[in-house]
């Protein structure tokens, strides 16, 4: 199985703030890296597929980078609406596997 | 609009079995790979299986030889039957769909979810 970690684990940050996740993949999984957005008692939410694929929906401030076994999600500047959980998830092979999650908190 | 909704969550005793339902709505549901995760109760996702079109299924190695996962083309669902559930089971479960027709990993949408509590 490809393992998934992501740093950090908690995030504190205040509204306007530049925020950077971190993700890696025990082995290569080229582009094939999907970040998703949840919410305490809601679905899990795609923000951003194939790496740095902005999904439909998903505001310009979110953006996603990396290839191989390296990657990172960016939120270019942090609005309420956004303190959630953040997940990575591997697509390159089965079993399918995410990142443990990283919470984005207020300051 | 494309939409999942779930149904057949609850309280079942260890060992028991349960089957979930998500019916989709708004696109055509055989070309769309479609995935079951589930989140333990103040826990990450985990992947635990998904079905192709018409055949090829995948499963988790916690879940193997205990869930099956199905569909009905025709009635535009998916199915997870659940049997010799344990405590470690309960979790909310969620039916997710592959963003693009095939098989690409990209979830999108997810199903509201469902809570299954295993306990006696």
């Amino acid at each position: 199985d490809i393992q998934m970690t992501q740093s950090p684990s908690f995030v504190s940050a205040s509204v306007g703030d530049r925020v950077t996740i971190s993700c890696r993949a025990s082995k290569g999984v080229s582009k094939r890296l999907a970040w998703y957005q949840q919410k305490p008692g809601n679905a899990p939410n795609l923000l951003i597929y194939a790496a740095s694929s902005l999904q439909s929906g998903v505001p310009s401030r979110f953006s996603g980078s990396g290839s191989g076994t390296q990657f990172t999600l960016t939120i270019s500047s942090l609005q309420a609406e956004d303190f959630a959980t953040y997940y990575c998830q591997q697509t390159d092979i089965f079993p399918r596997t995410f990142g443990q999650g990283t919470k984005v908190e207020i300051k | 609009e494309v939409q999942l909704v779930q149904s057949g969550g609850g309280l079942v005793n260890p060992g028991g079995s349960l089957r979930l339902s998500c019916t989709a709505s708004g696109f055509t549901f055989p070309t769309h790979t479609m995935t079951w995760a589930r989140q333990a109760p103040g826990r990450g996702l985990e992947w635990i299986s998904s079905i192709g079109g018409f055949t090829s299924v995948y499963y988790a190695e916690s879940v193997k030889g205990r869930f099956t996962t199905s569909r009905d083309n025709a009635k535009n669902s998916v199915y997870l039957q659940m049997n010799s559930l344990r405590a470690d089971d309960t979790a909310i479960y969620y039916c997710a769909r592959d963003l693009t027709p095939g098989t690409t990993g990209w979830f999108d949408p997810w199903g509201q979810g469902v809570l299954v509590t295993v306990s006696s």
